[in-house]
């Protein structure tokens, strides 16, 4: 069973920087989501695709962070010119389009910090 | 939108006693209420979901649920704690639009469980 797996688990990085994320959702899962956790709190949206199409954006996703799912399968997240704020754990989560029962599953995560 | 409140940022509990973490709910249409467990550098792990019916839910580790509408509350309970339950715990409430589910998490719970 491959679950949500998420590359690299961890990233540390000098300010101005830019860093990229990977997320292989499930396989059969079209919905994938971005999340960004900080310490001491909960899981804040940033964006989700349905297949290759980006449907929704957070406030929080500012114009140095993108978003792709070209393919409509794996789907990268790129931070540009990272800044100390930035450092904060991604987690990406996908699900079930069809029938879609509402529960996300979530990969482990990947931890950036930015020096 | 929707929101969630989680009532205490720390609970601690001694082994084989009951665990009861708060969870109350805003939102302006029925909800969808979840409850997720991260362990330290995990992702999150689905314990148990309401979306409609039986207002108790049960999920895996001896944890359930109960869906209160008329106190917006969806407390955690377990009848006794072992020491594998220490984690942190996010309830989470999503309005199901068949568009996409975004979930909105509290601020979690750290479960600590003593001997």
């Amino acid at each position: 069973d491959t679950g949500v797996s998420q590359n690299p688990r961890h990233k540390i990085t000098k300010r101005g920087q830019n860093v990229t994320f990977r997320c292989d959702p499930i396989s059969e899962h079209n919905r994938l989501y971005w999340y960004r956790q900080t310490l001491g709190q909960g899981p804040e949206f940033l964006t989700y695709f349905q297949n290759e199409a980006q449907l929704e954006k957070s406030r929080l996703l500012s114009d140095r962070f993108s978003a792709e799912r070209p393919k409509g399968s794996f789907s990268t997240l790129e931070i540009q010119r990272t800044e100390q704020g930035d450092s904060a754990m991604y987690l990406c989560a996908s699900s079930f389009g069809q029938g879609d029962t509402g529960e996300l599953f979530f990969g482990e995560g990947s931890r950036l910090t930015v020096l | 939108a929707q929101s969630v409140t989680q009532l205490g940022s720390h609970v601690s509990v001694s082994e084989g006693a009951l665990v009861l973490l708060r969870c109350n709910y805003s939102s302006s249409v029925p909800p969808y209420l979840f409850w997720y467990v991260q362990y330290p550098n995990q992702g999150l792990q689905l314990l148990l979901k309401y979306t409609t019916g039986a207002t108790l839910v049960k999920g895996i580790n001896g944890f359930e649920a109960e869906f209160k509408k008329s106190e917006t509350s969806f407390h955690l309970t377990k009848p006794s704690a072992h020491m594998s339950d220490a984690a942190e715990y996010f309830c989470a409430v999503s309005i199901f639009t068949g568009g996409g589910n975004k979930l909105t998490f509290g601020t979690g719970t750290q479960l600590k469980v003593e001997l």
